[in-house]
């Protein structure tokens, strides 16, 4: 079965560029979506279709995705983006989550 | 804006059947454009699929809960609903239902969640 491999935590200073990554066999080849999760919160979407974000998120969140790897970058990070960070694809009509990746803003 | 909201019981025996309603709001679940679905999260762990609904008689199920899962459609009330059969503790978490953008798509919005915990 296909597997998404994400890292558990990503640190990043106040103010700076965070990167999470989404590992996985030729990847680039799916539509990757990303999700925030807060504590004691359901999931919401930050990106869809690899690159493109829903109404009222901000532009600070972004998303690429190629080769074996999808990636979701935010910029001028903000205590209030400290989250869960998920991504999710479709293989053989099934759905896929990666683990998570804990983001930190210090 | 659509919303949805869980509702069931949040305790449930080992080798019972959960069940849960999600009431949706501001949508029609009769709706060919979306797809109505289950998501669960263990408590500190990551999410994990359970299934869908389209066409209010069209279902997906993840492979690994495909033998004890039903989702189901009540038009008249706009709600979806999920069966699990034959409950064990490792059922126990948190239950979301979400609105899935056609068929390989994204989920949103998402309901908030409802804790069931299976024990005696």
């Amino acid at each position: 079965s296909y597997e998404l491999t994400q890292p558990l935590s990503v640190s990043v200073a106040l103010g700076q560029t965070a990167r999470i990554t989404c590992g996985g066999n030729n990847i680039g080849s799916k539509n990757v979506h990303w999700y925030q999760q807060k504590p004691g919160q359901a999931p919401v979407l930050v990106i869809f279709r690899d690159t493109n974000r829903p109404s009222g998120i901000p532009d600070r969140f972004s998303g690429s995705n190629s080769g074996n790897t999808a990636t979701l970058t935010i910029s001028r990070a903000q205590v209030g983006d400290e989250a869960d960070y998920y991504c999710q694809v479709w293989d053989s009509s099934n759905v896929v989550f990666g683990g998570g990746t804990k983001l930190t803003v210090l | 804006q659509v919303q949805l909201q869980e509702s069931g019981p949040g305790l449930v025996k080992p080798s019972e059947t959960l069940s849960l309603t999600c009431t949706v709001s501001g949508g029609s679940v009769s709706s060919g454009s979306y797809y109505w679905t289950w998501i669960r999260q263990p408590p500190g762990k990551g999410l994990e699929w359970i299934g869908y609904i389209y066409y209010s008689v069209n279902t997906n199920y993840n492979p690994s809960l495909k033998s004890r899962v039903t989702i189901s459609v009540d038009s008249s009330k706009n709600q979806f609903s999920l069966k699990l059969s034959s409950v064990t503790a490792a059922d126990t978490a948190v239950y979301y239902c979400a609105r899935q953008m056609g068929p390989l798509n994204w989920f949103d919005p998402w309901g908030q969640g409802t804790l069931v915990t299976v024990s005696s």
